[in-house]
């Protein structure tokens, strides 16, 4: 079956750079994102890739995709306190198949 | 306007009850899910229906029974409430062909 797998923890300080990875195995994944959960919050879509793409930059977003080896990352530049939040990895086949989510990387960013 | 809304938002009530949780979008998607959080912040999809039609029913117990009267709702059913039960489920929709999928913000469901 489908698995998404992430580390389940990651600390930085403030103004640094976050990379929270994630990797997958389901060949057909059409669709990779990355969701925010903040405490006692609902989940926010922050971006997402297509599989044909290798890289997509949204402000202080950076997703990079190695199709080949299923690996996603997330890259958060200059690091907020505001950052620190759940952040879920999550794959899906096509438009009305449902996602797929990794366990999600608890990102604590110390001031 | 709110897409995805459920409510309730927090939920307690005991074991042995049946309760419902109610999901409405506002987007005219054609698919919705119901999702399960569980006190690790694991996150499972259980229902997932398009076009008011239910097309996966991953291993939930039969306890639990979705209901959508109409392609903008998918309401959620529980009979005899468990412990196991307490979780945050989440709604959410999406439209076939499209890359967007929207939640809701969750009802944290406690059984006591």
């Amino acid at each position: 079956g489908e698995d998404v797998e992430q580390s389940l923890f990651l600390s930085v300080r403030e103004g640094d750079s976050s990379v929270i990875n994630c990797t997958y195995t389901d060949s057909s994944s059409t669709y990779l994102y990355w969701y925010k959960q903040e405490p006692g919050a609902g989940l926010q879509l922050l971006t997402y890739i297509f599989s044909n793409m290798d890289m997509k930059q949204d402000q202080r977003l950076t997703v990079l995709l190695n199709k080949k080896d299923k690996h996603l990352s997330l890259r958060i530049a200059d690091t907020q306190t505001g950052d620190s939040a759940i952040y879920f990895c999550a794959e899906r086949d096509s438009g009305n198949t449902p996602l797929v989510f990794g366990k999600g990387t608890r990102l604590s960013v110390i001031a | 306007d709110t897409a995805v809304s459920q409510t309730p938002k927090y939920l307690v009530t005991q074991m042995g009850n049946d309760k419902s949780i109610k999901c409405e979008q506002n987007l005219g998607h054609d698919t919705m899910y119901w999702y399960k959080q569980d006190s690790k912040k694991f996150l499972k999809i259980m229902f997932s229906y398009n076009n008011k039609e239910l097309i996966i029913n991953e291993t939930v117990p039969n306890r639990f029974s979705p209901k959508s009267p109409d392609k903008a709702h998918l309401n959620l059913h529980i009979n005899s409430l468990e412990l196991g039960d307490s979780a945050v489920y989440f709604c959410a929709s999406s439209q076939s062909g499209s890359t967007e999928a929207f939640f809701g913000q969750g009802t944290r469901l406690t059984v006591v």
